[in-house]
């Protein structure tokens, strides 16, 4: 069973904080790394899907990158906001037909 | 992007009754859906793969006569609970790719409660 790891599991920080949080997997068999967003009472929403040891991606103020060989991947979050605030889950899929295996997702609060 | 519409929102039913729970895409065509189960500080966990015109497949440890699904047309999957149970109390939701291998696009969720 694959384990797909995510930490810390919560986070409060303050508005205009920078902050990073870590998706930790097994680096044998991968395929694509993919990371979303989940806001309260809405769709988990897509923000990246890295598939190259070393792919850096970024989306606004919302940045990540991937370390196939070591297994992890870093998301990054330039000058917080309180829209930020939501729970960020990661996904392994290890081959292409096989379905994402999600870690349990880190929620993020941002205090203005 | 590409929307998927799951509905209801959420349900309270009576402890031996069946629930019945739709995913639609509403743009695009899937072939599969997948449905997927949170149990409270746990991972989103795989439950079924929703093929449509054919038998869904069921990860291990779920009961396929339990949770029925059916995917009849390229924009629809159901998922049935049936005799549901308190333990079977959750939040429920699916997903589908536009192409595969690609980016997945929720729904928006079905949190059931069995009373």
């Amino acid at each position: 069973i694959l384990n797909v790891e995510q930490s810390p599991q919560s986070l409060h920080v303050q508005e205009g904080d920078s902050t990073n949080f870590t998706c930790s997997f097994p680096s044998s068999n991968f395929y694509a790394l993919h990371w979303y967003r989940w806001e309260t009472a809405k769709s988990p929403e897509a923000l990246f899907v890295m598939t190259l040891n070393g792919d850096e991606k970024k989306k606004g103020r919302i940045s990540a990158t991937l370390n196939t060989k070591e297994g992890y991947s870093y998301l990054y979050i330039k000058g917080s906001q309180p829209e930020d605030s939501a729970t960020y889950l990661c996904a392994l899929r290890n081959s292409g037909n096989t379905p994402l295996v999600f870690g349990k997702g880190t929620r993020l609060s941002v205090i203005a | 992007g590409a929307v998927v519409s799951q509905h209801p929102s959420w349900v309270i039913c009576k402890s031996g009754t069946s629930v019945k729970i739709e995913c639609r895409s509403l743009d695009f065509q899937a072939t599969t859906m997948f449905w997927y189960r949170q149990f409270p500080k746990q991972s989103l966990m795989l439950m079924a793969t929703s093929n449509e015109g054919s038998k869904a497949t069921y990860e291990q440890g779920v009961e396929k006569d339990k949770f029925l699904i059916n995917h009849a047309s390229l924009t629809l999957s159901t998922l049935t609970v049936t005799s549901a149970h308190p333990e079977d109390s959750s939040f429920y939701i699916c997903s589908a790719n536009v192409r595969q291998n690609t980016e997945a696009f929720f729904g928006q969720g079905t949190r059931l409660t069995v009373v």
